[in-house]
């Protein structure tokens, strides 16, 4: 156990629909970051918060957007959803803001957009 | 085109053999991280090196960082069925934030 939590574990929607992953980072933890993995394009770097302001910004799209809260809980929300939007979601955290820091990976949550 | 390419793709051997696993790239990184992911669960840390040339250990699991810090491999010793995983290297440039993963390298050792 990581430490990282993340909810919902599976989600099935339809294309057009929006939906919002969380992810409760372990305690301590100030950075938050989220990655997006699928077969075709493995594990892709989307976005990092840093103790609730954004810090880097990787291959993520217009219609996906995301944010730490003071409690430093992170969501990120997926919108007008395509079918080429399923795929595992994970996010991490670590200590400090540092991308070479030991990140600690939740077990993500599987979106199917049908 | 990815930045960092794993090879090969799929191994499958049985308990006991060798094997290595290779991560290059053209790009020079600060740092290269290893990671081993099972089926449904996130990618957990292996090691980091952070300096060319490094080498380190950990059990029957060696990791090499090459000296012009471009490439890196990890090499396990006498596999068990444990081993079995997707391994995942990833860097860090030396200008950016940002963890880049290769495609990883699906490991089966069968008993």
């Amino acid at each position: 156990d990581s430490g990282v939590t993340q909810t919902p574990k599976h989600l099935i929607t339809a294309t057009g629909q929006r939906v919002t992953l969380r992810c409760s980072p372990r305690s301590g933890d100030l950075s938050v970051y989220w990655y997006q993995q699928s077969l075709d394009q493995g594990l892709q770097f989307l976005i990092q918060y840093y103790n609730g302001e954004e810090r880097a910004k990787g291959n993520i799209l217009e219609r996906f957007s995301a944010q730490q809260f003071p409690d430093l809980h992170s969501e990120l929300n997926l919108s007008s959803l395509e079918l080429g939007d399923s795929a595992l979601y994970f996010c991490a955290s670590s200590v400090g803001g540092l991308a070479s820091e030991t990140q600690y990976f939740g077990p993500g949550t599987r979106l199917l957009v049908l | 085109t990815q930045l960092l390419e794993q090879s090969p793709q799929f191994l499958s051997i049985q308990e006991g053999e060798n094997l290595t696993v290779y991560c290059n790239s053209s790009s020079v990184f600060s740092s290269l991280q290893w990671y081993r992911q099972e089926p449904g669960e996130g990618p957990v840390l292996l090691v980091t090196v952070v300096t060319g040339g490094e080498v380190k250990k950990l059990k029957r699991l060696t990791f090499q960082f090459g000296d012009a810090r471009k490439d890196s491999s990890l090499h396990i010793t006498a596999a068990q069925p444990g081993d079995t995983g997707l391994y995942l290297c990833a860097g860090t440039m030396e200008y950016g934030n940002k963890l880049v993963f290769g495609a990883g390298t699906i490991l089966r050792v069968k008993s």
